[in-house]
């Protein structure tokens, strides 16, 4: 059975910091894996999606990174911003699986 | 990215009453579909999982004869609270996957509050 661990649970930064969210998963057998960030009483956006032959992907000042092998993805944020704040997620797919993973989250704050 | 769409985005009821949430997928088609619901400060929590034409498949603990999932077409997919009472209220969130890269979306979610 998948579980997810993300860490830190919660951070919380001065504007401008570069910023790095965990997530580990215990079964390595993935298709994908996505980062989601969730703002209070709303849905989730996807951030990023790597697929299990990829290492890494970005998207403006996002990077994921993911080791298959050692069972973990890394979520870059540069220069992070107050709008930033939210609960961001990591959700791996397994290979063949349906049912997408969600860790609890990091719910970050970044102070003006 | 692609969109979910979800409707009501709230809904207020009396106990005892059913309450049916729309989710659909708006441009693309969508091979599985699954609805969450979410406490405040909790994490998502999978009520059900849905291919289109089947019957869901139902996450333990989760009532089939209280939460009926219909998933009609590759972009629609209903969620209806029967008998809802007020330990029902929360947010509800579907989701489709589909697409090349296999992504998961997530509609804007179903505030719902039962009286």
């Amino acid at each position: 059975k998948q579980e997810v661990t993300q860490i830190p649970a919660a951070l919380s930064v001065p504007e401008g910091e570069n910023l790095v969210l965990n997530c580990s998963f215990t079964d390595s057998a993935i298709y994908n894996l996505q980062w989601f960030r969730q703002d209070p009483g709303k849905g989730l956006t996807s951030l990023l999606l790597i697929q299990s032959s990829q290492r890494e992907q970005t998207s403006g000042r996002l990077n994921a990174s993911l080791d298959k092998s050692s069972g973990r993805s890394t979520l870059y944020i540069a220069a992070s911003q107050p709008g930033d704040s939210a609960t961001y997620l990591c959700a791996p797919l397994r290979t063949g699986g349906f049912k997408t993973i969600f860790g609890a989250g990091t719910r970050l704050f970044v102070k003006a | 990215g692609a969109v979910v769409s979800q409707h009501p985005s709230w809904v207020i009821c009396k106990s005892g009453t059913s309450v049916k949430i729309e989710c659909r997928s708006l441009d693309f088609q969508a091979t599985t579909m699954f609805w969450y619901r979410q406490f405040p400060k909790q994490s998502l929590m999978l009520m059900a999982t849905s291919n289109e034409g089947s019957k869901a498949t139902y996450e333990q603990g989760v009532e089939k004869d209280k939460f009926l999932i219909n998933h009609a077409s590759l972009t629609l997919s209903t969620l209806t609270v029967t008998s809802a009472h007020p330990e029902d209220s929360s947010f509800y969130i579907c989701s489709a996957r589909g697409g090349k890269n296999n992504e998961q979306f997530f509609g804007p979610g179903t505030r719902l509050t039962v009286l």
